[in-house]
């Protein structure tokens, strides 16, 4: 079944206690993009990968870090996180842009 | 100004209704025009896709599209409790590197 796997689902944690929040696809997508969704703000795109070690910044990079070291996974770490990144985070990826995209289930974060 | 624009809502309607979910862009240069829906608590999926004026239909969806306007619209016919779900809109380019997404309508359809 092809799908977008991310992990967790669900974290609290407290400022400042680096986390990673996992994304993986199995549809050999070579596109692949973080969002956060905040109410009245919709989908936001944070990073996004058109490739194996080729990463660039969406419309709210600040705070995040990427990496793409294979093709079928696509981390989203915070280094140091704040109350301002609680959100509803959504990783996807894509044949390319332009393309529709596949949608993780989500990770709802709680920064304390 | 926003690249998109949507309505928040919330818009709810009895069953059987016609629902219609508009957007307005600002980009000219955008030449797909997608829809998402979103149940609760689960990931976007992908509604409709078009890429050219005019309407396209699936079943009892119809996306249409104003690119003189820059409008674009979802027209769900005999609408279900199963429809209930915020739907987003989602235009682009093929030579842009990023996609846009409206902020979502929720759409509530009573039984």
């Amino acid at each position: 079944e092809a799908q977008v796997t991310q992990n967790p689902r669900y974290l609290i944690t407290v400022t400042g206690k680096k986390l990673t929040v996992t994304c993986s696809q199995n549809m050999n997508h070579e596109y692949m993009s973080w969002y956060r969704q905040d109410p009245g703000l919709g989908l936001r795109q944070i990073y996004y990968s058109m490739n194996v070690e080729v990463t660039d910044k969406g419309d709210v990079p600040e705070g995040y870090k990427v990496s793409r070291k294979e093709k079928r996974n696509f981390p989203l770490i915070l280094e140091s996180p704040s109350p301002n990144q609680t959100s509803l985070y959504f990783c996807a990826s894509s044949s390319g842009v332009g393309q529709p995209q596949h949608f993780g289930d989500g990770t709802r974060l709680s920064i304390l | 100004q926003k690249e998109v624009e949507q309505d928040p809502g919330p818009l709810s309607v009895p069953e059987g209704a016609i629902v219609s979910l508009n957007c307005t862009y600002s980009n000219s240069a955008f030449q797909y025009f997608m829809w998402y829906r979103q149940y609760s608590r689960k990931g976007p999926e992908l509604l409709m896709y078009t890429y050219s004026s005019g309407n396209k239909e699936d079943g009892r969806f119809t996306a249409q599209v104003d690119k003189s306007s820059k409008y674009i619209s979802l027209f769900i016919r005999d609408s279900q409790p199963s429809d209930s779900a915020t739907y987003l809109c989602a235009p682009g380019a093929y030579n842009f590197n990023k996609f846009y997404f409206g902020s979502g309508t929720k759409l509530n359809v009573k039984p």
